[in-house]
C-alpha cells in the first residue's frame, strides 16, 4: 500500500515569491494534517482536515498561508508571498479518522527562502 | 508549561546498553501516545503507540505509560548504532484530534 506522497521534495525560492506543496494521503485516510518543522524542533501543526473540512487552522498564518483539500483526498498548501522565516520542512500526514489509528507522515517538502 | 516536553539531549548510550527516553505531557485527559524516530533529513517514522497504563513491548522497544504522573517513556534494549536518531514523543489530547509533538530527544549510540 502506498504511503503519504508529497511533492516537491525540495524547493528554493526568493522571498516574496509564491510556493505550493501537494499531498496525497494514504487511501482511506479521512484525516489529513499539515505540519511545519524547523531545524531542531518537533513538528508544529498548521492545519487539520476531516475529509474536505478544515477543522483546525488556528496555527495557520492566514495572511500568507492557504490550504485546500478538494474532494477530501489530495491537499495543497500555499504560501504567498514567502518570507525568509518560512524556510522549513513542510510535512503532510494522514490518519484513518478522528482519534482513530496512527499518524503516518510523507517524506516532507523542504523549503528554502532566499 | 509546554504541552509535550522532552529533554533535547543529546543522550549518549554505549552500544548494547539500554537507552531510556522520557516525555511528560500537560493534558491529563490525553488518551493516545506515540513515539516517532526521525533520522537526519528524513520524516518521522512511527515506532510505538500506547493507549493504556503500563508497558507495551515490540522487539527491542518498550513503551511505558503512567497517566497519573503524565509521563511516557521509551526504552530501547541492546542499543545499536542504527538507533542513533531523534526520538519524538507525540500526544493526542482528549479535547480533539490534534496530535502534539515534543521537540525530540537526540540519541547517539556510541560504538
Amino acid at each position: 500500500e502506498a504511503g503519504v506522497v508529497q511533492s516537491p521534495r525540495y524547493k528554493i525560492i526568493e522571498k516574496k515569491q509564491p510556493v505550493a506543496f501537494w499531498c496525497n494521503p494514504i487511501s482511506g485516510h479521512n484525516t489529513l494534517y499539515w505540519y511545519r518543522q524547523n531545524l531542531g524542533q518537533g513538528p508544529e501543526l498548521l492545519i487539520r482536515y476531516e475529509n474536505e473540512e478544515a477543522v483546525d487552522d488556528s496555527q495557520l498564518p492566514k495572511d500568507r498561508f492557504s490550504a485546500e483539500r478538494l474532494k477530501g483526498v489530495d491537499s495543497t498548501l500555499k504560501i504567498q508571498p514567502a518570507e525568509l522565516g518560512d524556510s522549513a520542512v513542510y510535512l503532510c500526514a494522514s490518519r484513518q479518522g478522528p482519534n482513530t489509528g496512527e499518524l503516518f507522515f510523507g517524506e516532507g517538502s523542504r523549503l528554502t527562502v532566499l | 508549561q509546554k504541552e509535550v516536553e522532552q529533554n533535547s539531549g543529546p543522550l549518549s548510550v554505549p552500544e548494547g546498553a539500554i537507552a531510556s527516553l522520557n516525555c511528560t505531557y500537560s493534558d491529563r485527559g490525553s488518551q493516545s501516545f506515540f513515539w516517532y524516530r526521525q533520522y537526519s533529513g528524513k520524516s518521522p517514522e512511527l515506532i510505538m503507540s500506547i493507549y493504556s497504563n503500563g508497558d507495551k513491548e515490540d522487539g527491542r522497544f518498550t513503551a511505558q505509560l503512567n497517566k497519573a504522573s503524565q509521563y511516557v517513556s521509551l526504552l530501547i534494549r541492546d542499543s545499536q548504532p542504527s538507533d542513533s536518531a531523534t526520538y519524538l514523543c507525540a500526544v493526542n489530547p482528549n479535547r480533539d484530534d490534534k496530535i502534539i509533538f515534543g521537540k525530540g530527544t537526540r540519541l547517539h549510540i556510541l560504538p
